[in-house]
């Protein structure tokens, strides 16, 4: 089945910095990526995903990229700001019904 | 409120009793999963329907476990006896597709077993 590792599981950055979370996924026939934030005592929230036909997607300051050989993904984030500070968790999905396998999650801090 | 929806939010409960927690989709989501999260944890895949039919099951979930969906809609889960080790945060997703696309995530139900 997929396995997922996910580095670091905690990162701080002064606002305006960037972040970079990385993932590595074990089945190479996965095909969709997502990252979802999750806020203390909150739900876990899609933020972007990706899917195995590109190698990088963008949304304003957030972006993932995809690297298909190698098996693993990351997410960037630019420019942070006080409110990006969440746990983050990127998943893959176990076989053809879906479900996630997820990571660790990475606690981001983003200190003014 | 369009999202993803559970109830009750918060459970707390004696060990040896039963609890059931309900979740209800985004409409028209033919695909729907419960997750368990543990403190510090990404969340663990426990089941999943597609419609009314439970398609797959996590070796996580016990024969205590049991989830219905019986009319395709909503969708209960339900743990019989419960011990400590069952506390978490019981997460219902839901997806619009065949594929494994896009999960959306309700609240989740904060079960404690004293």
């Amino acid at each position: 089945g997929e396995n997922v590792e996910q580095h670091p599981s905690t990162l701080s950055v002064q606002e305006g910095d960037s972040a970079v979370i990385k993932c590595t996924y074990s089945d190479s026939a996965s095909n969709y990526f997502p990252w979802y934030k999750q806020e203390l005592g909150k739900r876990p929230q899609l933020i972007i995903d990706i899917r195995s036909n590109v190698g990088e997607k963008k949304d304003q300051r957030i972006a993932v990229t995809l690297n298909k050989t190698a098996k693993h993904f990351s997410l960037h984030i630019t420019e942070t700001q006080p409110e990006d500070s969440a746990v983050y968790f990127c998943a893959a999905p176990s076989g053809s019904q879906g479900n996630l396998i997820f990571g660790k999650g990475t606690k981001l801090s983003v200190k003014p | 409120d369009t999202g993803v929806s559970q109830n009750p939010r918060h459970k707390i409960t004696k060990r040896g009793q039963n609890v059931t927690f309900r979740c209800d989709p985004i409409s028209e989501h033919n695909r729907l999963y419960w997750y368990r999260q543990t403190l510090g944890q990404g969340p663990e895949f426990l089941t999943y329907f597609q419609n009314e039919a439970q398609l797959e099951k996590s070796r996580l979930l016990s024969d205590r476990f049991s989830a219905e969906r019986p009319k395709g809609s909503f969708s209960t889960l339900e743990i019989q006896r419960t011990e400590q080790g069952d506390s978490a945060m019981y997460l219902c997703a839901s997806s619009p597709q065949q594929g494994p696309y896009e999960q959306y995530f309700g609240p989740g139900t904060r079960l404690t077993v004293t």
